[in-house]
């Protein structure tokens, strides 16, 4: 079974400019997480969708970015303008949430993304 | 913010050691999760605590949900250079918090 599905692995980019991450949760799953991860900051929840609808945008850093999930086999988190301080991996999870392991968050191989 | 504490920060250990680990917050959660983190990679999911006091295991790894609530602990037997990567704490409450992580470096 195809585990979550990321893209792009790796993203430079220049500071100004906009970046697009996708993602693709696990076939059934209903629930779907972006995190950020850096040294100083460790692992932070951005946004997470439950049945395609944004359930806590609490995370998000500011209106530079935002997050859409168009239907239930496809999501993307989108940095306009970009700036150096965005600088991390960002990870996708998903999860099926109202079932008996609901908390089991799956996790993507993550967006490298540098901006200079 | 970060909720969880998490220790120790690093651990060096020979090879054939058991490690324990363990992730402590001030406030209740419903589950426990324990991750593994390997470089360029995203977390993998371990082990899953759903009950207060419940032990689980899985293979060589075994972890436990403090009767408290507040605190889980994560222990390797026999330990390989395999094991070598970041082990996450996870909590739930209404939302989801990670611990700060533990470096684990495994000596041939």
């Amino acid at each position: 079974d195809a585990g979550v599905i990321q893209s792009p692995r790796h993203e430079v980019t220049e500071m100004g400019q906009e970046v697009t991450l996708r993602c693709k949760p696990i076939s059934g799953h209903n629930s779907l997480f972006w995190y950020r991860q850096t040294m100083m900051r460790g692992l932070e929840l951005l946004i997470y969708f439950n049945n395609n609808v944004p359930i806590d945008d609490s995370g998000m850093p500011e209106d530079r970015f935002s997050a859409k999930m168009p239907n239930a086999s496809f999501s993307t988190l989108k940095i306009q303008p970009s700036e150096p301080r965005d600088s991390a991996v960002y990870f996708c999870a998903s999860s099926s949430q109202g079932l008996g392991r609901s908390y089991e968050q799956y996790f993507g191989p993550g967006t490298r993304l540098t901006v200079t | 913010g970060q909720q969880l504490n998490q220790s120790p920060q690093s651990m060096f250990i020979q090879e054939g050691e058991d490690v324990s680990m363990n992730c402590t917050s001030s406030s209740i959660f419903n589950t426990w999760l324990w991750y593994k983190q390997e470089p360029g990679e995203g977390p993998v999911l371990l082990i899953a605590l759903y009950k207060a006091g419940e032990l689980t295991s899985n293979g060589r790894l075994t972890a436990q949900f403090g009767i408290t609530r507040k605190d889980s602990f994560l222990n390797i037997s026999a330990s390989i250079p395999s094991d070598v990567g970041i082990y996450f704490c996870a909590g739930s409450r209404n939302q989801f918090y990670f611990g700060t992580g533990t470096s684990l470096t495994v000596i041939p």
